[in-house]
């Protein structure tokens, strides 16, 4: 079992649909992340939450909306999306954020389909 | 601002022989540098890091990375490569200044035909 589980593994959602992502760490970890994955596109950075603070927002969207209620659980909330915002989204988490050297713990990812 | 390249979008090799993965980066301040592994439709998993100390980190898998302070390179490599070992490897790079943001690669699909 990874420590980083992602809920659900895959959605087929319309545009006019609201539906939320799901990540829990098990690792006790302080900062957890959301990246988004396209085909033939880099990693990108959406949200970082460090002690349950949000610290970055990288010029996502309004219809994506990040929760994260305690350090264990992170959420993304999808509404009126566009077909272009079919990816894999993969959240993450580590043991701090600023100053640490350790590496990233990844969930197995959300496989989004908007229609 | 930080960047890591990754200039080869394929890699192939033969299983058995030695296999590289090139990675270059750009950081204004001491580099933290890290190789990931994405199988398909998979997460990322960490295979190994270079922080401090000897140029020459082993990892996970039988893999092991070369620092390159001068030449600001931090390439990926296996002496006999398996099938197994066909994914997608990325490598990241963080600044220690950088209020702990890791930066990407564009990824490199390694093919292991047998």
């Amino acid at each position: 079992e990874t420590g980083v589980t992602q809920t659900p593994r895959h959605l087929v959602m319309g545009m006019t649909n609201k539906k939320s992502l799901k990540c829990e760490q098990h690792l006790g970890h302080n900062a957890m992340y959301w990246y988004k994955q396209s085909a033939k596109k880099p990693l990108e950075l959406m949200f970082v939450y460090s002690l349950e603070e949000r610290v970055e927002n990288n010029s996502v969207p309004s219809r994506f909306s990040p929760e994260c209620p305690n350090s264990s659980h992170l959420f993304l909330h999808l509404h009126t999306l566009q077909p272009e915002d079919s990816a894999l989204y993969l959240c993450a988490s580590s043991q701090d954020q600023q100053g640490y050297t350790g590496e990233l713990f990844f969930g197995e990812g959300s496989r989004l389909t908007v229609l | 601002a930080q960047s890591v390249a990754q200039p080869e979008d394929q890699v192939n090799v033969a299983e058995g022989n030695p296999l590289t993965v090139k990675c270059t980066y750009s950081v204004s301040g001491n580099p933290y540098l890290f190789w990931y592994v994405q199988y398909p439709n998979r997460g990322l998993q960490f295979l190994l890091k270079y922080i401090t100390g000897d140029n020459l980190v082993k990892g996970s898998y039988g893999f092991e990375a070369e620092f390159n302070k001068s030449q600001t390179s931090f390439h990926l490599k296996k002496p006999s490569a398996l099938v197994s070992d066909s994914a997608l490897y990325f490598c990241a790079v963080r600044d220690n200044t950088n209020a702990g943001k890791s930066t990407f690669g564009d990824g490199t699909t390694l093919t292991v035909k047998p």
